[in-house]
């Protein structure tokens, strides 16, 4: 059974940082792109980052870049999303999900991870 | 960026109707127009991509059309568990972009 779980999420102050993890499971991670989507509260969706597979090719909206680093570790099945200079504006359940390419569907996501960005 | 735009933003239905979602695209995304489905409190499901591709699992009750700019998503005999909100995304041109999502409710 294909299993994506993120975990990281949590309160932090504007200008902060934060690492969010997703650990996959149930797949041969490291054929998969993996992307980050983020949903405010009570919003919409919105892409953020993703990364091939082999962790060389990286892709941010202009809203992150500059800010979020996104990055695998394929031995351990692992994506993750460094997320620095946070603000009020990234706050948001941040999903992790498969794609089969680079600009595709959403495959498989995980459960989400809260992250609240106030002071 | 492509500005996806979904009508209307609510609906409401009654079990066993016939549901049609709309997804407008401000240019062309070709057939690249992939629909999701999100229940209250868990993460989105892929339900259809590449316009009319149904996903594993999916009912068939489900249905997906259009090309160019114009889509839709229909529900050919709503069900209980369809009440939810629907996401369409465009992944034929970078960066992909998402739909403000039609929340059908039940009436």
């Amino acid at each position: 059974e294909v299993q994506l779980l993120e975990s990281g999420g949590a309160l932090v102050q504007p200008g902060g940082s934060l690492r969010l993890s997703c650990g996959a499971s149930g797949f041969t991670f490291s054929t998969y792109v993996m992307s980050w989507v983020r949903q405010a509260p009570g919003k919409g969706l919105e892409w953020v980052s993703t990364i091939g597979g082999s962790g060389f090719n990286t892709y941010y909206a202009d809203s992150v870049k500059g800010r979020f680093t996104i990055s695998r570790d394929n031995s351990e099945n692992t994506v993750y999303l460094q997320m620095n200079s946070l603000r009020a504006e990234d706050t948001a359940v941040y999903y992790c999900a498969t794609r089969v390419s680079v600009e595709g569907s959403f495959d498989m996501w995980g459960q989400g991870t809260m992250v609240t960005v106030s002071s | 960026d492509i500005q996806m735009t979904q009508s209307p933003s609510s609906l409401s239905a009654s079990v066993g109707d016939r549901v049609t979602l709309t997804c407008r695209a401000s240019q062309s995304v070709s057939y690249y127009l992939n629909w999701y489905q999100q229940r209250p409190g868990k993460a989105p499901k892929l339900l259809i991509s590449d316009t009319s591709r149904l996903q594993s699992g999916v009912p068939s009750r489900f249905g997906g059309s259009g090309s160019g700019t114009d889509f839709t998503l229909t529900i050919s005999s709503l069900q209980p568990e369809d009440f939810a909100t629907y996401f369409c995304q465009q992944s034929s041109s970078f960066p992909s972009t998402f739909g403000q999502g039609t929340k059908v409710e039940v009436k």
